[in-house]
């Protein structure tokens, strides 16, 4: 059974610090990899997608990057703003341990809180 | 606007009572998706469908129905709700391309926050 884990659960920063968060999932046969923002009481909103056979994507100032080999995403976030302060989600699809089904499974997030 | 639309916000309603969630979404999106959100055990799939009159099992799909009569909506049914049917709800959507949806990113509903007392 595909799981994704995602270190640290919360992190605090000042503003301007350039960051890393951290997603690892443990079946490495995945379709793609997501990276999600969630502010409170808000739905989810799609950041980057990096497919299976790419190695990173980059949309402004964030930069996402898959090693599929080792289980492992980061995301990326430069120059962090108070704005920036919310959930962030990683969610795999895919998996041979999924028979290759179109299940979602998501990380439990790790919250940021950018400080003034 | 694109989006996906999810009602009620929110529902407060009693164990065993019926209840309807609605999604529906403008895109034309062939794949939808119902996950639940619980502190502590993250977001989980229940159902999703990958095109009219085809749906799914996810993780948790106990307790819950769903039908895809039409491309846009995808409701969720609780036939008879239980406290432990208490989260966050949200629906999800994404295009089919060729044969495969794996490339394409979801787009979120804003949830709806069920408490069954």
């Amino acid at each position: 059974k595909q799981e994704v884990t995602q270190i640290p659960a919360a992190l605090s920063v000042p503003e301007g610090e350039n960051l890393v968060l951290n997603c690892s999932f443990t079946d490495s046969a995945i379709y793609n990899l997501q990276w999600f923002r969630q502010d409170p009481g808000k739905g989810l909103t799609s950041l980057l997608l990096i497919q299976s056979s790419q190695r990173e994507q980059t949309s402004g100032r964030l930069n996402a990057s898959l090693d599929k080999s080792s289980g492992r995403s980061t995301l990326y976030i430069a120059a962090s703003q108070p704005g920036d302060s919310a959930t962030y989600l990683c969610a795999v699809r895919g998996g041979l341990t999924q028979g290759g089904s179109e299940k979602l499974v998501f990380g439990k997030g790790t919250k940021l809180t950018v400080n003034p | 606007e694109a989006q996906v639309t999810q009602n009620p916000r929110y529902l407060i309603t009693v164990t065993g009572k019926k209840l309807t969630v609605t999604c529906s979404q403008n895109m034309n999106h062939e794949y939808m998706s119902w996950y639940r959100q619980d502190p502590g055990l993250g977001l989980r799939q229940i159902y999703y469908s990958m095109n009219v009159e085809v749906t799914d099992k996810g993780d948790v799909p106990e307790g819950y129905k769903v039908s895809r009569k039409e491309k846009r909506n995808f409701p969720l049914i609780l036939e008879s709700p239980s406290p432990n049917q208490t989260s966050l709800y949200f629906c999800a959507s994404s295009p089919l391309r060729g044969l495969s949806s794996y490339n394409s990113p979801l787009h979120f509903g804003n949830g709806t926050r069920l408490t069954v007392t």
